[in-house]
């Protein structure tokens, strides 16, 4: 199995500025992701974060918007630039973790834009 | 029409009771996850199945590849198991990613 902490747990933003969400897992992982979940809403995927390159976005996600970092095997960050209130959600990360490529998800970030 | 569908979409049943959650999904998989979401927003991977059947204390998955159906049981439910079950599904492209269904709140009444 992976352990995966977040940081922060929980903020409230005011609008116009950014946010980074730090994640760190207690193993090396290849595969890591980001998801949203809006209120009320399912998870859907912000991108792929790769290891010493780009990453991989889904459609409607912009890096300009999201900027992930993923600079070894065990950490990656997100930013939410620019905040508006329809930025509000749970923002989870997510690995797939060998030997099985289960994939286990951290603790969410629960982000309120005033 | 969504490529994971749950029902119930919310379920609320006395402390005790047998809990049945479904999942139907309509493309080909390679795997298929029963997620639990807590209030506080944290998800806690319950099971991966690509056949039959796994147990994990009084909760039971099974997975019918031909018929492209999961079930979740709870055995035994108490008030601490109300939550909101997620499925997803791993398709078998090749890529990771997950198609999550919309979700089934469970609550547990003592």
């Amino acid at each position: 199995s992976a352990v995966i902490s977040q940081k922060p747990s929980r903020d409230i933003c005011q609008r116009g500025t950014s946010l980074t969400i730090q994640c760190q897992v207690d193993s090396q992982v290849t595969m890591m992701f980001w998801y949203r979940q809006q209120p009320g809403q399912s998870l859907t995927l912000i991108a792929t974060a790769n290891q010493g390159s780009e990453a991989t976005y889904e459609s409607g996600f912009v890096i300009d918007k999201f900027p992930i970092s993923r600079p070894n095997l065990t950490f990656s960050t997100l930013t939410v630039s620019n905040m508006s209130p329809e930025d509000s959600s749970i923002y989870l990360c997510s690995v797939v973790a060998s030997p099985n490529n289960e994939q286990f998800f951290g603790p969410g970030t629960r982000l309120t834009v005033l | 029409k969504n490529e994971v569908e749950q029902s119930p979409q919310n379920l609320t049943a006395q402390e005790g009771e047998f809990i049945t959650i479904n999942c139907s999904y309509s493309v080909g998989i390679s795997a298929l996850h029963w997620l639990q979401q807590h209030p506080g927003g944290g998800i806690v991977s319950l099971f991966m199945l690509s056949s039959g059947k796994k147990k994990h204390g009084r909760l039971i998955a099974t997975i019918n590849i031909q018929e492209k159906h999961s079930s979740l049981h709870i055995t035994a439910s108490h008030p601490r198991d109300s939550a909101v079950y997620i499925c997803a599904v791993r398709s078998n492209f090749g890529n990771e990613k997950l198609t999550f269904g919309t979700g089934t709140r469970l609550t547990i009444i003592p």
